[in-house]
């Protein structure tokens, strides 16, 4: 099956930093979403973006299918950032679904 | 608030016992997906329904099981649970199938086996 990692696992960051998560994919794609997972689990969509740059506020993302990787970029951290960020991968499908494929995640922390 | 819901919101059962899990989808979508996540990993697909119909399984035995309803809710059942089986389950709904879909999911089910 396809192959996700992500980078880094493990993030620290004062209040105000930005940064840059990346995460990449070992086969073509034809849905790729970053997500946020809060304390209690809950995935909140962040993207949709199997291609191109994508900006929402002070996020934004940019996935180059060609060469099989997505960033995704925060900027001006705030400590409501923290938690676990999810790229998620998913190809075409041919005799049926294979599901969204999610690498391990990065784990950030917003110190204030 | 993806609209997609899930009951419970916490469960403990006893190794060999059975579960239900249950997940409405957002108004609109007519697919379901399921997913288990173990405690420091990321998500994985158990299966898939969309019109009533299995339309596609990930790497998950026999034992875990599921319905769509009508109405596009959906079921996830699990017999003779094993302790690894505890983890957070998650459904997510999308309109349609093929790979190409943004998935909403559920605030899920944390799932205890002792």
């Amino acid at each position: 099956g396809i192959q996700v990692e992500q980078s880094p696992p493990d993030l620290i960051l004062q209040e105000g930093a930005n940064s840059t998560l990346r995460c990449n994919f070992s086969d073509s794609v034809n849905n790729l979403q970053w997500f946020h997972q809060n304390p209690w689990g809950q995935l909140i969509n962040l993207f949709y973006i199997p291609s191109g740059t994508k900006q929402n506020g002070r996020l934004s993302a940019t996935t180059v299918a060609t060469e099989r990787y997505s960033l995704l970029y925060i900027s001006s951290s705030q400590t409501t950032d923290s938690g676990v960020y999810f790229c998620a991968v998913e190809r075409l499908a041919g005799g049926g679904a294979d599901g969204l494929t999610f690498g391990k995640g990065t784990h950030l922390i917003i110190q204030p | 608030e993806t609209g997609v819901t899930q009951s419970p919101t916490h469960l403990i059962k006893t190794r060999g016992q059975q579960v239900t899990l249950r997940c409405s989808s957002q108004s609109g979508h007519n697919t379901v997906s399921w997913y288990q996540q173990a405690l420091g990993q990321g998500p994985q697909f158990i299966f898939q329904y969309y019109r009533e119909e299995e339309n596609g399984r990930g790497n998950f035995p026999p034992r875990f099981s599921g319905l769509q309803f009508p109405n596009y809710s959906s079921e996830l059942n699990v017999n003779a649970l094993e302790l690894d089986d505890s983890a957070l389950y998650l459904c997510a709904s999308s309109l349609g199938t093929g790979g190409r879909e943004t998935q909403y999911f559920g605030p899920g089910t944390r799932l205890l086996v002792l």
